[in-house]
């Protein structure tokens, strides 16, 4: 089935290590999201891409990191200096920015 | 003013009767709106997307495009129990620098009905 796989399903981080979520999507579609959600909060944008080895920081891109090096991939990295981590993390991926994204079943990541 | 403005609810409609969610947005160069729905833990999956000005159906859904009033809504009929749940309106437009194009998510209203 085409789809979108996010892993792990949950994930904890210890004070001062770098964690790294999975995305990866066999839509073949060109554009791919990371956001964030916090309890009882709307979706905060982190990274996108709209291509290959290309990507832009959204809305609160601090303390992320991301890579955009396979159409399939788009992995996000919370490093140490996210100081308040503890979130649902949500990738989507879309045909194009002006098509609807499909998401996957999010990462949940707290701290330890 | 926020790019992308809904109520936050919660909206309560009897079994059976008509939920309006409703949306509202600031750029006027947005080309692009959808409707989510996300229950309590799940992630959001697609109800409708809307391109041109009017009404588009499907089953129960009904969206609404105001480009000129700059609203876009979801009209839900015959609402059931099982329609509960956040709704998440969304809209595409352009990177205040850069020009890129994203999409904004609103805060979402929260839709209760009652059996």
């Amino acid at each position: 089935d085409g789809g979108i796989t996010q892993s792990p399903k949950y994930l904890f981080r210890k004070e001062g290590q770098n964690v790294t979520l999975s995305c990866e999507q066999n839509l073949n579609h060109d554009a791919m999201y990371w956001y964030r959600q916090d309890p009882g909060q709307g979706l905060r944008l982190i990274y996108y891409s709209q291509i290959v080895n290309d990507f832009q920081k959204g809305d609160i891109a601090e303390g992320y990191s991301v890579s955009r090096e396979k159409k399939e991939s788009f992995p996000l990295t919370v490093t140490s200096a996210q100081k308040n981590p503890t979130a649902f993390y949500l990738c989507a991926s879309s045909m194009s920015v002006s098509q609807p994204q499909h998401f996957g079943d999010g990462t949940r990541l707290s701290i330890l | 003013q926020k790019e992308v403005e809904q109520n936050s609810g919660p909206l309560s409609v009897p079994e059976g009767a008509i939920a309006s969610l409703n949306c509202t947005y600031s750029d006027r160069g947005s080309q692009s709106f959808f409707w989510y729905r996300q229950y309590s833990g799940k992630s959001p999956e697609l109800i409708m997307s809307i391109y041109s000005n009017g009404d588009k159906e499907d089953g129960r859904f009904t969206a609404q495009l105001n480009k000129a009033s700059q609203y876009v809504s979801l009209l839900i009929r015959d609402s059931q129990p099982s329609d509960s749940a956040t709704y998440l309106c969304a809209v595409n437009n352009r990177e205040r620098s850069g020009g890129y194009q994203k999409v904004t998510f609103g805060t979402g209203t929260k839709l209760q009905v009652i059996p």
